[in-house]
């Protein structure tokens, strides 16, 4: 049982190109964030999902899509990357979105992402 | 949105205990109170969660006041391992599926 899995853990792009950060999770659970965080802050939403196949904004969206085809994996796209979007990435996902008891938040490990 | 409000950072010694108070004023009736913690270069992993009174486990004990207007995480016998990022978050109370964190509480655990 790995429980949040991310991919890569690791990355560097240059400014322009594109890229698309995977998460997986074999917990079953319906719920799935993307979070950036960047040194002295916490951590900012960027995208959530409450099932397969659909997917919402949250605080900071812009510059940024993902996808949920599949209930296990909730992937995180930049079109066009920008220095401003270095950061680490974490993924998460839980049982129940609005946080209800015995049902939290469960991460990755991060995708540390650098933009030059 | 219940907005929280903890402490930017606070510094303790090994083996004391430690306290971190959150305040959360206009937590809603089904609202729960969780704290995560996060060691550097990791993702935040939960550490307790309660809606009243007192709940502990074998990492913290977590006290909510009657109104619940605030929590105060306790940390027993801290030690250098502690050192970390804690948050409180309250739960949405189903009005939306949004998770919000905060900037946290920066423990040092000093020698």
């Amino acid at each position: 049982n790995a429980g949040v899995t991310q991919t890569p853990k690791f990355r560097v792009l240059k400014t322009g190109q594109s890229m698309t950060l995977l998460c997986a999770q074999d917990m079953n659970h319906e719920y799935m964030y993307w979070y950036r965080q960047d040194p002295g802050m916490g951590l900012r939403l960027i995208h959530y999902s409450v099932g397969e196949g659909t997917t919402a904004k949250g605080e900071v969206p812009d510059g940024y899509n993902v996808s949920r085809l599949k209930k296990q994996n909730f992937l995180l796209g930049l079109e066009s990357a920008a220095p401003s979007q270095t950061s680490v990435y974490f993924c998460a996902s839980s049982n129940s979105g609005h946080h209800s008891y015995n049902s939290p938040l469960h991460f990755g490990n991060g995708t540390r992402l650098t933009v030059t | 949105l219940a907005k929280t409000t903890q402490p930017i950072s606070m510094d303790s010694y090994e083996g004391q205990e430690v306290n971190i108070t959150c305040s959360h004023n206009n937590i809603a009736t089904n609202d729960y109170i969780t704290w995560y913690q996060q060691f550097p270069s990791q993702g935040p992993r939960f550490i307790i969660q309660g809606y009243k009174t007192k709940v502990t486990n074998e990492v913290a004990s977590l006290f909510i006041p009657a109104d619940r207007k605030s929590s105060t995480l306790s940390l027993p016998r801290v030690s250098l391992s502690d050192t970390a990022v804690y948050y409180c978050l309250v739960a949405l109370g189903g009005r939306d599926d949004k998770i919000i964190f905060g900037k946290g509480t920066r423990l040092h655990i000093l020698p």
